[in-house]
């Protein structure tokens, strides 16, 4: 059962260019989280896709940034115009959703792929 | 506004003892708190979960303890290996709606062999 595959690894852009980053998530997962980690930070929540609907992206900066996740195909976070400060790490994760808690315990753990490091020159 | 805390950013122990990470929250409507571990170059891995109705959970070396009313939780990592040395992240959620992960900064574990 592969994990959570993020491509590319590594991604260099100017600025000025744009910058995309797909998601495969988890067989059987059908939701998707993306995150951001900024050097010596933690990470930050950018936006919660199901497939074909944006269910909350209330981290998302208001532009330049926009995300999918099509019926067919990975998850992709866009990204326009790139400017030095969008370097920084990218994570997927998904989950299954699949109701929450069982006797305290909690269920849709969100398993992460190994990101990829967005560098802007 | 920094709703999850990890105020140790380093940590060093020696193999075989305890490794006590900390961290502290400031939302009272957090239901759930999780610990993942990274390692360079990787994403975060799962470890440990605790309900907020819960005060310990415990899986294998590694137990997690919850304070309510203090809003302080800490991971407790007995014995040390020093493959457990990578950086280590709580993350809290409220249950319900998207269930967007909180993280803290991270604290970096180190166990000497």
């Amino acid at each position: 059962n592969a994990g959570v595959m993020q491509n590319p690894r590594h991604l260099v852009r100017r600025r000025g260019q744009e910058a995309r980053l797909r998601c495969s998530p988890m067989k059987g997962h059908s939701h998707v989280y993306w995150y951001r980690q900024l050097p010596e930070e933690g990470l930050k929540f950018m936006v919660y896709l199901q497939k074909e609907n944006i269910i909350d992206e209330s981290g998302m900066p208001k532009e330049r940034f926009s995300a999918e996740f099509p019926k067919e195909g990975p998850s992709i976070l866009r990204i326009q115009q790139v400017v030095r400060g969008d370097s920084a790490a990218y994570f997927c994760a998904s989950s299954p959703r699949t109701g929450g808690a069982l006797r305290g315990v909690y269920k849709n753990i969100q398993y992460f792929g190994a990101g990829t490091r967005l560098s802007v020159l | 506004d920094q709703q999850v805390k990890q105020n140790s950013p380093s940590l060093s122990v020696q193999e075989g003892r305890i490794s006590i990470l900390n961290c502290d929250y400031t939302n009272s409507m957090f239901d759930y708190f999780l610990w993942y571990k990274k390692y360079p170059a990787e994403g975060p891995t799962f470890l440990i979960s605790i309900s907020s109705i819960k005060d310990k959970n415990e899986d294998g070396r590694f137990t997690v303890f919850l304070n309510k009313s203090a809003k302080h939780l800490s991971l407790h990592i007995v014995p040390s290996q020093p493959g457990d040395s990578a950086v280590y992240f709580c993350a809290s959620l409220t249950q319900g709606g998207s269930e967007k992960l909180v993280f803290g900064k991270g604290t970096k574990l180190t166990v000497n062999p």
